[in-house]
């Protein structure tokens, strides 16, 4: 089945830099990467995705690139703001029997500080 | 619409104890699931349901066992709870494609003594 590696575990930045979380995925099947920002106590919510037709995807300030023939993908987050302190999952998910279900990786908690 | 719901809250349990997670949601989504979140684990992935009267296992079915009787729940059954089953469940959900995004319900922490 699919497995999702994500590093780093924890990554603390100063506000308005940059912050990188990087993926690895098993299954050359899947095609649907979505990224999760889970806030203290709160559930996931989606900030963004990306299938496997396209390279990368931008939405303000965050952007997501994906290369396929490393099976990796990537979170990155421009001018930080304290308020974007939250753990990040990035998943894979293929299509298929399984009506594609989400494999997450184990997380990244990203700290800004202001 | 409520999206995904998820009661109890909290819950505390003695070891061997059983007890039901309820989940439901009102968006008429065919795809419903079952994560379980440890620290430093991630959300893996328990049972899910492709539709009503429809159920498989995830990465971690072992303890767990659900049905789909109707569209909107999604049930989990603890049928004799241990300590290893503490964490915090959430039920998802979201249309039948793939690229649908999915939506969490708001957890629910169980610590089972």
């Amino acid at each position: 089945g699919e497995n999702v590696e994500q590093h780093p575990s924890t990554l603390s930045v100063q506000e308005g830099d940059s912050a990188v979380i990087k993926c690895t995925y098993s299954d050359s099947a899947s095609n649907y990467f979505p990224w999760y920002k889970q806030e203290l106590g709160k559930r996931p919510q989606l900030i963004i995705d990306i299938r496997s037709n396209v390279g990368e995807k931008k939405d303000q300030r965050i952007a997501v690139t994906l290369n396929k023939t490393a099976k990796h993908f990537s979170l990155h987050i421009t001018e930080t703001q304290p308020e974007d302190s939250a753990v990040y999952f990035c998943a894979a998910s293929s299509y298929g029997g399984s009506q594609g279900n989400l494999i997450f990786g184990k997380g990244t908690k990203l700290s800004v500080k202001p | 619409n409520a999206g995904v719901t998820q009661t109890p809250k909290f819950q505390v349990l003695k070891t061997g104890q059983s007890m039901t997670l309820q989940c439901a949601q009102d968006m008429n989504h065919e795809y419903m699931s079952w994560y379980r979140q440890d620290p430093g684990m991630g959300l893996r992935l328990i049972h899910y349901s492709v539709g009503a009267g429809i159920t498989d296992q995830g990465e971690v079915p072992n303890g767990y066992n659900v049905s789909r009787s109707t569209t909107e729940d999604f049930p989990l059954r603890l049928l004799s709870a241990a300590p290893s089953q503490t964490s915090v469940y959430f039920c998802a959900s979201k249309a039948g494609q793939v690229y649908n995004e999915q939506f969490f319900g708001p957890g629910t922490r169980l610590t089972v003594l």
